[in-house]
């Protein structure tokens, strides 16, 4: 069965710097997909950034990153240049190509930018 | 472009009583979802839908059903209500099977069961 582990519970940032959150996966499968996913305050979900198994450039929106390292199945998110509204709980999500039901999730990391 | 809108956003219950979330999303999508989320436990799949008049079950389904009578809309309901059930419930949609199509989420309702 797929795990997703996020091991970093809480973060904190200062404003304008980088923060790096850490993901780590555990599957078999070789085809699958990765995601971020934001959830701010306002407790709605709002995707992050996306990352295709079988791409090996990382994907990136605008301040976002993420290194993907399939072989150590870790994906880990940059944020840089952090703004106050980046605040947020931040989970990692995995998904089997061609299976959506089957997001599984981390249970996240709480992630404070401070002024 | 409302997105997925789920109404009540806030309810309180107490035990042995009856509600229905209703789940609406304007964009044409297929799939249909929804979550709980509880402190500590992540987000965890109750039911879910493929179609419209589809239903299939989740991780955690017992206490829910649900109905997919029109494609735009998807019902939670809870037949006699328990303190267990307490819990934000998270809609989403995706137009389809794949990865590509990735989850539209709506805000959250949170309910409490006394």
């Amino acid at each position: 069965a797929q795990t997703v582990t996020q091991s970093q519970p809480e973060m904190s940032v200062q404003e304008a710097e980088t923060v790096t959150l850490s993901c780590t996966y555990d599957t078999s499968e070789n085809n699958y997909y990765l995601f971020w996913y934001k959830q701010p305050p306002s407790r709605q979900m709002i995707l992050v950034i996306r990352q295709e198994a079988y791409k090996q450039q990382n994907a990136t929106e605008n301040r976002f990153s993420v290194n993907f390292q399939k072989a150590a199945k870790s994906f880990s998110l940059k944020i840089s240049d952090s703004q106050l509204g980046d605040t947020a709980m931040y989970f990692c999500a995995f998904m089997r190509a061609g299976n959506n039901r089957k997001l599984i999730w981390g249970l996240g990391t709480s992630l404070a930018v401070n002024p | 472009n409302a997105g997925v809108t789920q109404t009540p956003k806030f309810r309180v219950l107490k035990t042995g009583q009856s509600m229905t979330l209703l789940c609406a999303q304007d964009m044409n999508h297929e799939y249909m979802y929804w979550y709980r989320q509880d402190p500590g436990m992540g987000l965890r799949l109750i039911h879910y839908s493929v179609g419209e008049g589809t239903t299939a079950k989740g991780e955690v389904p017992d206490g829910y059903n649900v109905s997919r009578l029109k494609k735009q809309n998807f019902l939670l309901g809870l037949e006699s209500a328990a303190p267990s059930q307490t819990s934000v419930y998270f809609c989403a949609s995706s137009f389809g099977n794949s990865g590509a199509n990735v989850l539209t989420f709506g805000a959250g309702s949170r309910l409490t069961v006394l």
